[in-house]
């Protein structure tokens, strides 16, 4: 059984930094792509970033390139995002998700975490 | 980056309604789109992918159909636990981005 665990969330004052860590199993870890993927309090859903099963390729979302950072630990299945500069803005719950397909990084998600919640707050 | 656009943003029906949502892509996709369903207080979950691909497990009152920039996701008699908000992606690349989601209640 597929299984996305997060942790590492919190609460952090702007400008302060936080990093996110996503526990995988049931799956061949290093094999697929994953993301991150957010959602404010009360708003729709933001993709953040994706990473490749190699670590090799990464790609951010506009509002976070330059300030945040995806790596992955496939000898741990453990997926990471590293938050600097955050903003209040930057308030979510941010979720891990799957990527489906094995070798690709621009398919759907078929499995998420729990997500686990960023307060960005003096 | 491909902007996604929802309609409505919340919709009413009774049980056994038939539900339609609307997603328009601002170019072309293909059929890079996948729906989400998600109650309150947990994950998305994938009904549809490829437009139209039914994802294991998922109900078959659900359906997807569409290509290029219009998609629709239908509800074809709807049931107490569709009650949540339904969200579009387009995967058509790395920069996925999302509608904003539309939200059905049961009347």
């Amino acid at each position: 059984e597929v299984q996305l665990l997060e942790s590492g969330g919190g609460l952090v004052q702007p400008g302060g930094s936080l990093r996110l860590s996503c526990a995988a199993s049931g799956f061949t870890f290093s094999g697929y792509a994953m993301s991150w993927v957010r959602q404010a309090p009360g708003k729709g859903l933001e993709w953040v970033s994706v990473l490749s099963g190699s670590g090799g390729s990464t790609y951010y979302a506009d509002s976070v390139k330059g300030r945040f950072t995806i790596s992955r630990d496939n000898s741990k299945n453990t997926l990471y995002l590293q938050m600097n500069s955050l903003r209040a803005e930057d308030t979510a719950v941010y979720y891990c998700a799957k990527v489906t397909q094995m070798t690709t990084i621009t398919d759907y998600f078929d499995y998420w975490g729990q997500g686990t919640l960023v307060t960005v707050s003096s | 980056d491909i902007q996604m656009t929802q309609s409505p943003s919340t919709l009413s029906a009774s049980v056994g309604d038939r539900v339609t949502i609307t997603c328009r892509a601002s170019q072309s996709i293909s059929s890079w789109l996948a729906w989400y369903q998600q109650k309150p207080g947990r994950a998305p979950k994938v009904l549809i992918y490829k437009a139209s691909s039914l994802e294991s497990g998922v109900p078959s009152r659900f359906s997807g159909s569409g290509s290029g920039t219009e998609f629709t996701l239908s509800i074809s008699s709807l049931q107490p636990d569709d009650s949540a908000t339904y969200y579009c992606q387009q995967y058509n690349s790395y920069s996925r981005t999302f509608g904003q989601g539309t939200k059905v209640e049961i009347k």
